[in-house]
């Protein structure tokens, strides 16, 4: 069955950088898109950023473009999210999904892995 | 300005019907998801491509897409669809890329 499990989350200084990993298995890696979905407490969910399968397509939301890097690692099955420059405001537990890439939804999703920003 | 709009709350009787709107501000047509969120759990798609139920979803559980107004509606509702229901789209072209509603809180009196 399909499996995404986060790790890597915790709590960093504002200005830190903290990289996130999502593990998955029970699916041909390659052939799907994934992404990261963020909610900050008590708020609704938010996306973050998607990678395609052969990671040559990579988008960002513009809350983070140009702090946050997506990347997969094809030997270990996973994707990974590099936050730079961090903010009180990426505060949130963050989501590892599946997406799918012909009607663009999240099939799948990791149980989440809360990244605390704070001083 | 590219933007889903939700209703905060609606709220049923076991055993009634719900509907929940997400109403679509955002230029072409678009496919439209949904997915339920329980306290403290990750979300779950329920409904995909306007009115598709991924496998282990209940049929009482149905969504349509007319105009620029997407419905989830929940039949013979349960306790246990008390739940925040999020709507999602893809905003091809536009920023950003994918687009949550602000969410629904489901409450089941």
């Amino acid at each position: 069955q399909v499996q995404l499990v986060e790790s890597g989350g915790g709590p960093v200084n504002p200005g830190g950088s903290l990289r996130l990993s999502c593990a998955t298995s029970g699916f041909a890696f390659r052939d799907f898109y994934m992404g990261w979905v963020r909610q900050a407490p008590g708020k609704g969910l938010e996306w973050v950023s998607y990678i395609s399968g052969s990671s040559v397509d990579k988008y960002y939301s513009s809350s983070v473009r140009g702090r946050f890097t997506i990347s997969r690692d094809y030997g270990r099955n996973s994707v990974d999210l590099q936050m730079s420059s961090l903010r009180a405001e990426d505060t949130a537990v963050y989501f590892c999904a599946r997406l799918r890439a012909n009607y663009y939804y999240f099939d799948y999703w990791g149980q989440g892995a809360q990244v605390t920003v704070s001083s | 300005s590219n933007v889903l709009t939700q209703p905060p709350s609606v709220s049923v009787a076991p055993g009634g019907s719900a509907t929940i709107t997400c109403v679509i501000d955002i230029v072409g047509g678009k496919s439209v998801h949904w997915y339920q969120q329980k306290p403290g759990q990750a979300p779950l798609l329920v409904m995909y491509y306007d009115s598709d139920r991924p496998s282990g979803i209940p049929e009482r559980f149905s969504g349509s897409n007319s105009g620029n107004t997407a419905t989830l509606t929940i039949r013979r509702v349960e306790a246990g669809d008390e739940a925040d229901y999020y709507c999602q789209v893809r905003n091809y072209g536009g920023d950003p890329d994918v687009i949550f509603g602000g969410g629904t809180k489901l409450t089941v009196l």
